[in-house]
């Protein structure tokens, strides 16, 4: 069936980098725009990044723009997001999402804590 | 940017009942307007696209309505699983998402 299987979430310093993956499955991969979302505790949901199908496009709020970097590889049918000078305020489980909002995944859960 | 604003925060209702979210932009998005499902450790569920089209599998309670800048979803008759949080999003500015902050729907 159709699925997204994010991971790579965990406790880390403020400061410190984390690359969070999406296995996805059950669909074409490769013609999907794909979104990362994410929720901090008890708030509501924030939109972090979005990718084109082919790569070539990426966009980011002003929130995360130079520190967070979206990617992927339609080989893999994998997306990442690579996290960098990560602050407290990051801390969230953060969601990747098919273009459409049809299709999220479970989610993965950073902590960001010294 | 776009600037979703969501009424009520908490919307007390009890089963059987009509139950009506609002959700406002800060400038016309359109219909590009969809509204979201959650429930507790649950990942978002869509139910609203293209602000009144119901997504596959939705229940037919469930009915989103407006355009531009004023936006409703309508449960008709509130089941017990329809107790949940509530979101719109608007994609006028595509691939650019804008979530509204939610609007709990609770038990009376």
């Amino acid at each position: 069936q159709v699925q997204l299987v994010e991971s790579g979430g965990g406790v880390v310093q403020p400061g410190r980098s984390l690359r969070l993956s999406c296995a996805a499955s059950g669909f074409t991969f490769s013609i999907f725009a794909m979104h990362w979302v994410r929720q901090a505790p008890g708030k509501g949901l924030e939109w972090v990044a979005v990718i084109s199908y082919d790569g070539n496009n990426k966009y980011y709020p002003d929130s995360v723009k130079g520190r967070f970097t979206v990617s992927r590889d339609n080989s893999q049918n994998t997306l990442y997001l690579r996290m960098s000078s990560l602050r407290p305020e990051d801390t969230a489980v953060y969601y990747c999402v098919r273009d459409l909002g049809e299709v999220w995944g479970q989610g993965t859960l950073v902590t960001v804590s010294s | 940017e776009i600037v979703m604003t969501q009424s009520p925060a908490t919307l007390s209702v009890s089963p059987g009942e009509r139950a009506t979210l609002s959700c406002r932009a800060s400038q016309s998005v359109g219909i590009t307007l969809a509204w979201y499902q959650q429930k507790p450790g649950q990942a978002p569920r869509l139910l609203i696209y293209s602000a009144s089209t119901r997504a596959t599998g939705i229940p037919a309670r469930f009915s989103g309505s407006g355009s531009g800048t004023e936006f409703n979803l309508t449960i008709s008759s509130l089941q017990s699983e329809d107790f949940a949080l509530y979101f719109c999003q608007q994609y006028k500015n595509w691939p650019l998402w804008t979530f509204g902050q939610g609007t709990k729907v609770e038990i009376k």
